[in-house]
């Protein structure tokens, strides 16, 4: 897990505002993930991306985008048509096409808040 | 698609004793279910996984069992420390797919 960073820490978004989240792995898994925590929520699935200039919506993609043009780099946008933003987001990687890797590692992961 | 329940969502032991959490899932050709915990503010880490043709695996004080049949599978703690005190998350993956649905988590308390 030591190989996905996500920056920033913390982040504030103003109404009507877009804001970009980063998520980098050294890794050189094929796959990556974005998961929205909640309070009592468990993790949902926003989007995922198995492979480069490739990715599909996840359960919650609704005022979420996302861009898979490096394999190290999976940003994400929360817009403004995301109504209820705050929250945790977590990033994650794996190698879905090796079995013996298939572990899915997050990164540290990012708090949303909404000023 | 995989749905996955957890229970309970609490859970408080004396340290010493064991804690199991139960998830069920609906997909019966899910595969490969992994337990993660996550302490608080902190990241979700990997701490066993076990896949659909095994039905029991440990590792130290935590085991994990599954129960293909009745579609549920299960974490054990024995001889629980105050640091085993996080959330516990399980999730299923269905075959064919890359993604894991994970159940909403299991708040475990362990009292010194």
């Amino acid at each position: 897990d030591g190989g996905i960073t996500q920056s920033p820490k913390y982040l504030f978004r103003k109404e009507g505002q877009n804001v970009t989240l980063s998520c980098e792995q050294n890794l050189n898994h094929d796959a990556m993930y974005w998961y929205r925590q909640d309070p009592g929520q468990g993790l949902r699935l926003i989007y995922y991306s198995q492979i480069v200039n490739d990715f599909q919506k996840g359960d919650i993609a609704e005022g979420y985008s996302v861009s898979r043009e490096k394999k190290e780099s999976f940003p994400l946008t929360v817009t403004s048509a995301q109504k209820n933003p705050t929250a945790f987001y977590l990033c994650a990687s794996t190698s879905p096409f090796d079995r013996e890797r298939e572990t899915q590692y997050f990164g540290p992961g990012t708090r949303l808040l909404v000023l | 698609g995989e749905n996955v329940e957890q229970h309970p969502s609490t859970l408080s032991v004396q340290e010493g004793d064991s804690a199991v959490i139960k998830c069920t899932y609906s997909d019966s050709a899910s595969n490969y279910f992994p337990w993660y915990k996550q302490e608080l503010g902190k990241r979700p880490q990997l701490i066993i996984d076990i896949r659909s043709n095994v039905g029991e695996k440990k590792d130290q004080r935590i085991a994990v069992t599954l129960n293909k049949t009745a579609k549920h599978f299960s974490l054990h703690i024995t001889e629980t420390q105050p640091e085993d005190s996080a959330v516990y998350f399980c999730a299923a993956r269905s075959p064919g797919y890359s993604t894991l649905t994970f159940g909403k988590g299991t708040m475990l308390l362990v009292s010194p």
